[in-house]
C-alpha cells in the first residue's frame, strides 16, 4: 500500500515569497491533515479536512495560510508572504475516517521549509 | 481539552539498557494515546497505540507501553535498547472530536 506522498521535499525561499506544498493521502482515507513542525517541538495541527470540508482550522495563520482538498482526495497548503518563522517541516497526514476515532493516522516525510 | 506531556526532552541509555520514556496525559474523555518515532528528515511512524481494547499494548521493534487510568500515564517501554532506536519519539493522544495532540517529543541516544 503506498503511503502518504508529499512534494516538494526540500524548498529554500527568501521571506516574502510564496510556497506551495502538495500532498496524495493514502488511498480511500477521507481525513487529511495537515501539521507543523518547528525544529525541536511536537508537530502542531494547521487545519484537518473531512473529505473536502474543513473540520479545524482553528490554529491556521489565515492572514498568510491556506489549503484545499478540491475533489476529496490531494491538498495543497501556500504559504504567502513567507515569514522566517515560518522554517518548519510541514507533515501530511491521513487517516481513514472521522475525527474522535481511535484510527491510526499516517504520516507522510514532510516537506522541509527554510525561509531566509 | 486534550493535552499530552512528555517528561525529559533528552534520554541516554547504555546499549542493551531498559528503555523508559515517559508520557502523561490530560482528558476529561476516554483517550486514545499514541507512540510514534520519528528518525532523522523522516515523517512520524506508529510504534503503538492505545485504543481501550488493552491497557498493555505491544508496538513494532519491541516497544511496549502500558494505559494507568490512575496516574494518566501511557510510558513507552523496551527492555533492551539497540543503537537503531536512536531517534526522536512522539506520544500523542486524542479524546472525543478533539484533533490529535503531540507531546514536545524525546530524544532518544543509545551508547555503545
Amino acid at each position: 500500500e503506498a503511503g502518504v506522498a508529499q512534494s516538494p521535499r526540500y524548498k529554500i525561499i527568501e521571506k516574502r515569497q510564496s510556497v506551495a506544498f502538495w500532498c496524495n493521502p493514502i488511498s480511500g482515507h477521507a481525513t487529511l491533515y495537515w501539521y507543523q513542525q518547528i525544529l525541536g517541538q511536537g508537530p502542531k495541527l494547521l487545519i484537518q479536512f473531512q473529505n473536502n470540508g474543513v473540520v479545524d482550522d482553528s490554529q491556521l495563520p489565515k492572514d498568510r495560510f491556506s489549503a484545499e482538498r478540491l475533489k476529496g482526495v490531494d491538498s495543497t497548503l501556500k504559504i504567502q508572504p513567507a515569514k522566517l518563522e515560518d522554517s518548519a517541516v510541514y507533515l501530511c497526514a491521513s487517516s481513514l475516517d472521522s475525527p474522535g476515532s481511535g484510527n491510526t493516522i499516517y504520516f507522510g516525510e514532510g516537506s522541509w521549509l527554510t525561509v531566509v | 481539552a486534550q493535552s499530552v506531556t512528555q517528561l525529559g526532552s533528552h534520554v541516554s541509555v547504555s546499549e542493551g539498557a531498559l528503555v523508559l520514556l515517559r508520557c502523561n496525559y490530560s482528558s476529561s474523555v476516554p483517550p486514545y494515546l499514541f507512540w510514534y518515532v520519528q528518525y532523522p528528515n523522516q515523517g512520524l511512524q506508529l510504534l503503538l497505540k492505545y485504543t481501550s481494547a488493552a491497557t498493555l499494548v505491544k508496538g513494532i521493534n519491541g516497544f511496549e507501553a502500558e494505559f494507568k487510568k490512575s496516574e494518566t500515564s501511557f510510558h513507552l517501554t523496551k527492555p533492551s535498547a539497540h543503537m537503531s532506536d536512536a531517534a526522536e519519539y512522539f506520544c500523542a493522544g486524542r479524546g472525543g472530536n478533539t484533533p490529535l495532540v503531540f507531546g514536545k517529543g524525546t530524544r532518544l541516544s543509545v551508547i555503545a
